[in-house]
């Protein structure tokens, strides 16, 4: 089992829609980001939480220390928004940044 | 938060020959990292860059095949040497800047190897 669980893999939906995307994790972390991968493979920085909640015009993402568990929401999704969406936690352990395989988010006009 | 500069963005390259990928940070940062995300698949940790001293590879990733420099406090280069196109991947590096989990990430360097 990955240490660094995304879901769902893929998904698809017209734009308009709100968006959630989800990211459990196994190990005690320090930080966990949001990282946004556009088709050309470029990478983008999205949010670092280590608590709480963080918006950022139409994403929100929050973070359950607790439960280990955060999500990522996009509210009004448009097909710009098409991309991989990476989640990552700087592991407690060892310091090392694990990461998820990605939600492939795929918005049609 | 640190800014990181990571080129080239992209490349095309043929096998056997050698591409080095620089990152170029705007803040002095201890250590660098590097990671591959071949096609499908995660991010792995190649190896940790310190200045001064030898980068510490990943288990399955050696010195010979991808090389790093960290000439000094804001500066990395990975080389992805002799390429087969089982090296076409992401490459990004990463550095952990103004508080423990602080990261900042360079925008990748697409590579095909043909």
């Amino acid at each position: 089992k990955n240490e660094v669980e995304q879901s769902p893999q893929n998904l698809t939906a017209q734009e308009g829609e709100f968006i959630t995307i989800n990211c459990s994790y196994s190990v005690g972390i320090s930080a966990l980001h949001w990282l946004q991968q556009h088709p050309g493979g470029g990478i983008v920085s999205l949010f670092m939480l280590s608590s709480g909640k963080k918006k950022h015009g139409r994403l929100i993402a929050t973070i359950n220390i607790q439960e280990k568990h955060s999500s990522l929401h996009i509210t009004a999704s448009h097909p710009r928004d098409s991309a991989v969406y990476i989640c990552a936690v700087r592991s407690g352990r060892d310091d090392k940044i694990i990461f998820g395989k990605g939600t492939r988010l795929h918005i049609l006009p | 938060s640190a800014v990181i500069s990571q080129k080239p963005s992209r490349d095309i390259c043929q096998r056997g020959t050698s591409l080095t990928i620089q990152c170029q940070v705007d803040s002095q940062v201890t250590m660098m990292f590097w990671y591959r995300q071949q096609p499908g698949q995660s991010l792995t940790l190649i190896a940790t860059a310190n200045q001064g001293s030898e980068a510490t590879y990943e288990s399955g990733f050696v010195i010979d095949k991808f090389p790093i420099s960290r000439p000094n406090l804001t500066f990395s280069t990975l080389t992805v040497s002799n390429m087969s196109p089982e090296d076409s991947s992401i490459y990004l590096c990463s550095v952990e800047f103004g508080g423990r989990g602080r990261d900042t990430f360079g925008s990748g360097t697409r590579l095909t190897v043909v």
